[in-house]
């Protein structure tokens, strides 16, 4: 069975920095597709970031270029987002997804963990 | 910036047929933004129904069904249940390792 964990929200200040894991198991993770989602409270959906399943490439949206980065460590099955001089609107669940490859989707979400950047 | 567009809310009876649609815009939605649709209860995580345009994810039942309508993706739920009730996410693939979702629809069934 796909699992998707993810951990490391909580509360920071503006400007301060945080970074969220997302443990997977049930699927190769090392030649899968993943990225995070971000849903700020009582809005919609937003695409994050994605490091791509042959591991050459990573993006991100224009919201976070420059101040987030994606990684991931595949001897820990293990996704991670670095994210640096956090805003108030950085505030939202975010979630983990797994790609499914040739489709340009995600057939997996994790359970999300919640960021609030905050004074 | 392209905005990817979805109704605010819809309703439908128990029972009933709905399609709720995905535009762009600007520019007509076809199969080479790989449609896909997602659907998420207050609390959840989002759960993915259609990918691909009109392929089913694993699991889903086969009153969802996608397809293209027009210029628009479109999610189509016929013998609408109860459970049914979500907002409902399409998301497009906008190339160069880019991807935008609409502003979701919230669907009632009543």
């Amino acid at each position: 069975e796909v699992q998707l964990l993810e951990s490391g929200g909580g509360l920071v200040q503006p400007g301060g920095s945080l970074r969220l894991s997302c443990a997977a198991s049930g699927f190769t993770f090392s030649s899968t597709g993943m990225s995070w989602v971000r849903q700020a409270p009582g809005k919609g959906l937003e695409w994050v970031s994605l490091f791509s399943r042959d591991g050459s490439s990573t993006y991100y949206a224009d919201s976070v270029e420059g101040r987030f980065t994606i990684s991931r460590d595949n001897s820990k099955n293990t996704l991670y987002l670095q994210m640096n001089s956090l805003r108030v609107e950085d505030t939202a669940v975010y979630y983990c997804a797994k790609h499914l490859v040739g489709t340009k989707s995600f057939d997996c979400w994790g359970q999300g963990t919640l960021v609030t950047v905050s004074s | 910036q392209t905005v990817v567009t979805q109704e605010p809310s819809f309703s439908v009876a128990p029972g009933g047929t709905v399609t709720l649609t995905c535009g762009l815009s600007s520019g007509s939605v076809s199969t080479s933004y790989y449609p896909s649709w997602y659907q998420q209860t207050p609390g959840q995580a989002p759960r993915t129904l259609i990918y691909s345009t009109k392929t089913r994810s694993s699991g889903v039942p086969d009153r969802f069904s996608g397809s293209i309508l027009g210029n628009r993706a479109a999610l189509t739920i016929t013998g609408a249940q109860a459970d049914d009730e979500s907002d409902y996410y399409c998301m497009l693939y906008m190339g160069s390792g880019n991807w935008v979702f609409g502003g979701g629809t919230k669907l009632a069934v009543l």
